[in-house]
């Protein structure tokens, strides 16, 4: 079966880094998106991986392992509107996107 | 402003009522699709269209129905409302097709059935 996996729930300081991960087993894969979203609103596209490695994008980096079915997100110099959720979603071989339960990201000052 | 647009926003309904989501994007997007969310679970796909004319059913289908009969709108029909249909209902959008299919998503229609 398809099953997506992320912490339920993540804490870190103002002005540090944390990392989300994610692991997926599925077959048929064809990419990997993190979205935000902020409480009470709409999810919002950050990052699409489709091949092995890093993409940064300012503040966020997404990176990719498909052999290892593995992928995490790095939010630097954390700022207090980092508060969220952050949604790991698989996009399968129909292109339709099969999503985690999402991880609560919580900083604190 | 380009985007979806929801509504209603938020909702209270007798069980076994009738009820329409309605969604409206003006982006041109070919692809639509109704997502439910709940506490502890990922976004569910109910229904999906990749194209005016075209409809089809996601993981949780039961009980809703949509149509497309043009490019900017999707609606989702709930026929007989029932408790367990309480939750919040993204619609969402995108320009389809392969490669990386990002999604828009409108505001959200928060549904509670009593």
């Amino acid at each position: 079966g398809q099953n997506i996996d992320q912490p339920t729930e993540m804490t870190a300081t103002e002005g540090a880094i944390v990392q989300i991960n994610c692991t997926y087993q599925t077959s048929g894969f064809n990419g990997l998106f993190w979205y935000q979203q902020h409480a009470g609103e709409a999810p919002t596209f950050l990052s699409y991986n489709v091949l092995d490695g890093l993409e940064e994008k300012g503040r966020f980096s997404s990176f990719l392992s498909r052999s290892k079915g593995y992928s995490y997100l790095l939010l630097k110099e954390l700022q207090m509107k980092d508060s969220a959720s952050y949604l790991c979603a698989e996009e399968d071989s129909n292109y339709q996107l099969i999503w985690g339960a999402g991880t609560k990201l919580i900083i604190k000052p | 402003i380009a985007g979806i647009t929801q509504a209603p926003t938020s909702q209270i309904l007798a069980a076994g009522r009738r009820m329409t989501l309605r969604c409206t994007q003006d982006m041109r997007h070919n692809a639509m699709y109704w997502y439910r969310q709940d506490l502890g679970l990922g976004l569910r796909l109910i229904h999906y269209s990749n194209t005016a004319g075209t409809t089809g059913k996601g993981e949780v289908p039961d009980g809703y129905s949509v149509s497309r009969a043009n490019t900017d709108d999707f609606p989702l029909t709930l026929a007989s409302a029932v408790p367990s249909q309480t939750s919040v209902y993204f619609c969402a959008s995108s320009a389809g097709g392969g490669g990386a299919n990002v999604l828009t998503f409108g505001a959200g229609s928060r549904l509670t059935v009593l």
